[in-house]
């Protein structure tokens, strides 16, 4: 059974500060997306990495992916309090049958 | 706007009743899933419909039966319900593997 795991489970910071989530598996991707979700709503698709090594950069969020395809991390950089959220990845393996599993996610709270 | 909608927001039942969540997707995607998020568990994966076609049922209950009369709408029918059913039930739509799904801001059921 392939399983994601996101550490750390709780996050709270100050604002300005940086911080880095992870996200690992035993298991080889063939992609690996993140998400974030806020209270009452659903996850918000953030990036899809398909290559080992990968980096992406999305304003103050880098994104990046594994060489072995296994693991990805998430850094912020001046969290804001708008980065609040619970950070959700996913990763999907290289079967037609493959299904997108999902981390139980980062919990990040931002004080102002 | 995320592009995937889903009614009601909120909905409370008796173990007795049988009512029905509905989502929409004018994305042009050709699949469409049905998750549920309890807290401090990962998404869990419930149904799968790939052109309108189920491809996936994840060992779901019985009292939950989804229905797909085409590829933009698709209904979950809850009959006797559990307590435990209690959770965030989350539409998604995807259109091909690896590009990330577009959710719904989900369906907050209460089980009394």
């Amino acid at each position: 059974t392939q399983l994601l795991e996101q550490s750390p489970q709780f996050l709270s910071i100050q604002e300005g500060e940086n911080l880095t989530v992870y996200c690992n598996s035993s298991s080889v991707f063939s992609s690996l997306q993140w998400y974030r979700q806020e209270p009452g709503e659903g996850p918000v698709l953030l990036v899809t990495v398909v290559t080992g090594g990968e980096v992406k950069k999305l304003k103050r969020l880098t994104f990046q992916f594994g060489d072995a395809r296994k693991d990805s991390s998430l850094h912020i950089t001046a969290a804001q309090p708008g980065d609040t959220g619970l950070y959700l990845c996913a990763g999907e393996g290289y079967s037609s049958a493959s299904k997108i599993i999902f981390g139980s996610g980062t919990r990040l709270s931002i004080r102002p | 706007e995320t592009g995937v909608t889903q009614t009601p927001r909120h909905l409370v039942m008796g173990m007795t009743n049988k009512k029905s969540l509905k989502c929409e997707q004018h994305l042009g995607h050709n699949a469409m899933y049905w998750y549920k998020q309890s807290a401090k568990k990962p998404l869990e994966l419930m149904f799968v419909y790939n052109f309108k076609e189920q491809t996936e049922n994840n060992s779901v209950p019985s009292r939950f039966s989804p229905e797909c009369p085409n590829s933009s709408h698709l209904f979950l029918h809850l009959h006797t319900l559990q307590p435990e059913d209690s959770a965030l039930y989350l539409c998604a739509s995807s259109q091909d593997s690896g590009t990330g799904y577009t959710f719904g801001s989900g369906t907050r059921l209460t089980v009394v």
